[in-house]
């Protein structure tokens, strides 16, 4: 089956470096996203790869490893407004549907 | 202000009445889709559009309707509510293409509890 496999809980401290990881098993796998959710809200876009890398935005980085169906989502400089839910999804090239990981709920202390 | 735009937010219903949620972009994005949210299980895909008249099943469509007869407007039918339909859901909007960068508008979520 198709499946996204990413930590349910990470803790960070505040001005911290932390790593969400996601294994993906898809088939016709196009790309991998990654997308915050704070409580009450709507998941908003992070950062998106289809190429083996990273990708830098801000704070943010993404990599993706296609030989390895694995990627990262990097955080750095936590900041308190950064604790929520992340998730991972990954685009399939058969219909464009989009499989979504169960998510990271990131808490960031001071 | 571009964005996707849900209605109702909240909305409780009993088993068996007929309901529609809305969704609209203001964005002209050719693909549209719906989600549902459950604790512990992420988003799981209902349906998809990949443009006006063009829509398939995503994941877990048992239960549901689409329609997408305008490129604006896709909204989602509940023919016959169950409580297993209890759930967060939001509507998405990108402009994909082949070569497009993955990024999904979501509008603000409904939620819906069928009694």
């Amino acid at each position: 089956g198709q499946s996204l496999e990413q930590p349910s809980e990470v803790t960070a401290v505040e001005g911290a470096i932390v790593q969400i990881n996601c294994t993906y098993q898809t088939s016709g796998f196009y790309g991998l996203s990654w997308y915050q959710q704070h409580d009450g809200g709507a998941p908003t876009f992070l950062s998106y790869n289809a190429l083996d890398g990273l990708e830098e935005t801000g704070r943010f980085s993404s990599f993706l490893s296609r030989s390895d169906s694995y990627g990262y989502l990097l955080l750095q400089e936590l900041q308190m407004k950064d604790s929520a839910s992340y998730f991972c999804a990954a685009l399939n090239t058969g219909g464009f549907k989009t499989i979504f990981g169960a998510g990271t709920r990131l808490f960031v202390k001071a | 202000e571009a964005q996707v735009t849900q209605n109702p937010r909240y909305l409780i219903t009993v088993t068996g009445k007929k309901l529609t949620v809305t969704c609209s972009q203001n964005m002209n994005h050719e693909y549209m889709s719906w989600y549902r949210q459950d604790p512990g299980l992420g988003l799981r895909q209902i349906y998809y559009s990949m443009n006006v008249e063009v829509t398939d099943k995503g994941d877990v469509p048992e239960g549901y309707k689409v329609s997408r007869k305008e490129k604006r407007n896709f909204p989602l039918i509940l023919e016959s509510p169950s409580p297993n339909q209890t759930s967060l859901y939001f509507c998405a909007s990108s402009s994909r293409g082949p070569a497009t960068n993955e990024k999904l508008f979501f509008g603000s979520g409904t939620q819906l509890s069928v009694l």
